[in-house]
This record gives C-alpha cells, sequence and structure tokens, in this order.
C-alpha cells in the first residue's frame, strides 16, 4: 500500500518565523512530489513541485531526499496568511495523475501568531 | 477564465439513496480525476478519466461509479449511500502533464 505520513501538527508559529515540515512516502517508484496548500473548508492548492536539485520560490523552499523517501518544505519569514494546511503528494507518473492518481498525506496544520 | 466547476456545492442526502455529482474541467482540460476528502484526512483518488475513458481506479467499492461526457466534462455517481461516505468530493482537470486544478467540491452529508 502506498502510504505518505504528515506530522498532523498543529505547528503554531510566531509571525516573521521559520518553519519546516517532512513527510515520508514509503512507495520508492514515486516519480512526481508536491506541497499543495489547503484553507480551511476551501480546495487544495498547488503550492509547488518538488525536484531532486531542490527548488525555492520566495519565502518557500522544497527539497526530495530520493535516498531516504523524504520530502520537506521551509517557510521563511512566515506571515499570518501562511496559516493553512499543508498536504504532501506523491504520484508514480510523471504527469501528477495516472492510473493510480495522487496520494496524499493527511495534512500539517499551521498557524502562524500574530 | 474560468476553473474547474463543481455542483452542487452542499448536498443532503439519506442512507441508502443515490447521488450525482457534476464537474467542468478548464476549458482545453480533457483529463478529469475524481477524489474524496474525509474531514482531517487527505484527499483519498477515486477514479481518473481521459477522453471519456477511465485510466485509474482507488479502492473504492462498486457502488461507487463514473463517466466522462464529449465535452470533456464529468459525473460521479453513489448508490446505496452510506453514512461513511459524508464528505468533500473534489474534482480536478488537467491538460498533458501539468499538476492538477481542483474545483471548490461538493460537500455531502449523508444523513
Amino acid at each position: 500500500r502506498k502510504e505518505v505520513e504528515q506530522d498532523p501538527g498543529p505547528f503554531n508559529v510566531p509571525e516573521g518565523a521559520t518553519v519546516a515540515f517532512n513527510c515520508t512516502y514509503s512507495n520508492s517508484a514515486s516519480q512526481s512530489f508536491f506541497w499543495y496548500r489547503q484553507d480551511c473548508r476551501k480546495e487544495p492548492k498547488l503550492l509547488m513541485s518538488v525536484y531532486s536539485s531542490g527548488n525555492e520560490d520566495g519565502r518557500f523552499t522544497a527539497q526530495l531526499n530520493r535516498a531516504s523517501q523524504y520530502i520537506s518544505l521551509l517557510i521563511r519569514d512566515s506571515k499570518l496568511s501562511d496559516s493553512a494546511t499543508y498536504l504532501c503528494v506523491v504520484t508514480d507518473n510523471v504527469s501528477g495523475g495516472g492510473a493510480d492518481g495522487l496520494t496524499f498525506g493527511k495534512g500539517t496544520h499551521l498557524i502562524i501568531q500574530p | 477564465d474560468a476553473g474547474v466547476t463543481q455542483s452542487p456545492t452542499h448536498l443532503i442526502k439519506t442512507r441508502g439513496q443515490h447521488v450525482t455529482l457534476r464537474c467542468s474541467p478548464i476549458s482545453g482540460h480533457k483529463s478529469v480525476s475524481w477524489y474524496q476528502q474525509v474531514l482531517g484526512q487527505g484527499p483519498q483518488f477515486i477514479f481518473q478519466y481521459y477522453e471519456k475513458e477511465e485510466r485509474g481506479r482507488g479502492n473504492f467499492p462498486d457502488r461507487f461509479s463514473a463517466r466522462q461526457f464529449p465535452n470533456y466534462s464529468s459525473e460521479l455517481n453513489v448508490n446505496a449511500l452510506l453514512l461513511g461516505d459524508s464528505a468533500l468530493y473534489l474534482c480536478a482537470s488537467s491538460f498533458a502533464n501539468s499538476p492538477l486544478h481542483f474545483g471548490n467540491g461538493t460537500r455531502l452529508t449523508v444523513t
């Protein structure tokens, strides 16, 4: 069974701090990795794809460690608007869809406090 | 441009009934996927359709079925509803190898 494990939190972090989440995945054949953000009672939205070389988008940095099968997300200079649930997503299909779809973790709940 | 649209937004049904949920993908997207998200969990994959053919199926019972129409819109049908089917049902569309774009979802409550 393919699984993605995340610490559900909540992570309570003061505004301006740096916060990091990890997630682990069980399927070594996984090809594509993503972080999605989900606000309360809203749909998930793609935050960023995760590449083997690591990638950065503004205050957000994602890392992939294939050998240890974990993915990380780092948020610097956190804002109140970063409060959300962050979903780690893995798929064995390059396009992110395919026969088995996306496998989501349960999500990590982040609360940025003023 | 319109994103993925789903209808209805909310629905209340009783056990044993059936339900049909609808989804219109982003214009130009030929792939539609359905996910179920129970409170406190991540979304779980139900189906993927591409060019009107089922391309993937998650671990859901046969009470769940879907189809895709020539205009690429899709329906998800659930028969003999159970209390445990109460969830947010998410539809997502994609173009070629692009990441999935989710609709706002249909919140189904089974009483």
